[in-house]
């Protein structure tokens, strides 16, 4: 368990709604990464974090912007949700010295 | 990018059976990892691997770098192993965001 929380579990929202997902760490990791998975495509990364306010864009980033604010948190923002953004959203983070990365529970969002 | 390929892309087993799956990627790597994701979703670390091998119990890995695959095999396997297994490298040697292969779906029959 590498102390990764994320918030909700579950949500289902309706088109050009915005949306906002929380990850939240314990163990002050520097490194932090959104991820989707879709059937078909594995897990793929949206945008990561190297730091506070240190963000850049992932193989699939349209339609997303992140936040970091403080080191515990990173938030991923749906400004306004799309059908195509109905996906299971995964938070990481990498620990130190080799960087392995471990995985959050998961978000299973709707966009209807 | 790094790319990654996973075989088989699905895989059924009776229990007890031993199985071996493979994972290609397209240039050298500083990172690679195993990951089993369970039927609930959850995503479990099974091996950091850039190079050599290592075993826990039931379950080893190698990483050949020089020729750019890796493999995991499981042995004596049990219902509880079913699920989905992800190889994963950087997408660059100088990153350290994963990309991840599509996955071997396992399933194991009593």
């Amino acid at each position: 368990d590498a102390g990764i929380t994320q918030s909700p579990r579950h949500k289902v929202t309706e088109t050009g709604t915005p949306v906002t997902l929380r990850c939240h760490q314990t163990e002050n990791h520097r490194y932090m990464y959104w991820y989707r998975q879709d059937p078909g495509h594995g897990l793929r990364l949206i945008h990561y974090s190297y730091g506070v306010k240190d963000t850049d864009k992932g193989e699939v980033s349209d339609g997303y912007s992140v936040s970091r604010s403080k080191t515990e948190d990173f938030l991923l923002t749906l400004e306004s949700a799309t059908s195509s953004q109905t996906s299971v959203y995964f938070c990481a983070i990498s620990r130190p010295s080799y960087n392995e990365q471990f995985f959050g529970p998961g978000t299973r969002l709707t966009v209807l | 990018g790094i790319q990654v390929e996973q075989s088989p892309p699905d895989l059924i087993l009776q229990e007890g059976a031993n199985s071996t799956l493979r994972c290609n990627f397209s240039d050298s790597v500083n990172n690679l990892q195993w990951f089993h994701q369970n039927p609930w979703g959850q995503l479990i670390n099974l091996f950091y691997i850039p190079s050599g091998t290592k075993q826990n119990g039931r379950l080893s890995a190698t990483t050949v770098a020089t020729e750019r695959y890796s493999l995991l095999y499981i042995s004596s396997s049990q219902t509880t192993d079913s699920g989905v297994y992800f190889c994963a490298v950087p997408y660059s040697n100088s990153g350290y965001a994963l990309n991840f292969g599509k996955g071997t779906s396992l399933l194991v029959t009593p």
